[in-house]
């Protein structure tokens, strides 16, 4: 069975850029979570969806967006991006629909110079 | 939003020695807790999910759930030195939330 994908791996981008990332969850798995990790912060919430429905927001700027599809699939986009959103990014996806095992994908590290 | 509180080590064993991690969350609704293994440049990986009051065994790990004193922690038997990583716990941030809220993780030497 095939774990939670994420793509791209790394990414370089320019202060002001906008970036999507993208995450395919586990089979069967109709919640996604994605979470933000830096030394300092540890991991942080971003959003969860469920059904294509967004049900929580973290504590971040607008600039930080997200959406699902029908096949649960999930992305999520950064928008005029600042140095501070140089992080891990992780998505996790879950079977139920409240918090439960989630599983991680391998993340996407993002650099942004 | 619920806090999930780690100690913060960093926690030093020998081989072979028990490493003991733990966990105290503020939600006394709560009723399930994991537990993720997270080397250095990788993604959290769960290897112990409870989900009662008391004790779960998995192998050389065994996790405990104490819901009246509101602590979870984790115990690595004959710890190794492949066990050496950041250990996060992870609990709903409350009574039927969707999400999971992470401790900060407490980062385990195992010398050889």
């Amino acid at each position: 069975k095939a774990g939670v994908t994420q793509t791209p791996r790394y990414l370089i981008k320019t202060r002001g850029q906008q970036v999507t990332l993208s995450c395919s969850p586990i089979s069967g798995h109709r919640s996604v979570s994605w979470y933000q990790q830096t030394p300092g912060q540890g991991l942080q919430f971003l959003f969860e969806y469920f059904s294509e429905t967004q049900r929580n927001k973290g504590n971040f700027p607008g600039r930080f967006s997200g959406r699902q599809f029908s096949n649960s699939r999930s992305e999520m986009n950064v928008s005029t991006l600042e140095l501070g959103d140089s992080a891990l990014y992780l998505c996790a996806s879950s079977l139920l629909d409240r918090a439960t095992e989630a599983f991680f994908g391998q993340g996407t590290r993002l650099t942004v110079v | 939003q619920k806090e999930v509180e780690q100690n913060s080590g960093p926690l030093s064993v020998p081989e072979g020695a028990i490493a003991s991690l733990n966990c105290t969350y503020s939600d006394r609704v709560s009723q399930s807790f994991f537990w993720y293994r997270q080397y250095s440049g990788k993604s959290p990986e769960l290897i112990m999910s409870i989900y009662s009051n008391g004790d779960k065994e998995d192998g050389r790990f065994t996790a405990q759930l104490n819901k009246a004193s509101q602590y979870v922690s984790l115990l690595i038997r004959d710890s190794q030195p492949s066990d050496s990583a950041t250990y996060l716990c992870a609990g709903p941030s409350g009574a039927g939330s969707y999400q999971l809220t992470f401790g900060k993780g407490t980062k385990l030497s195992v010398i050889p």
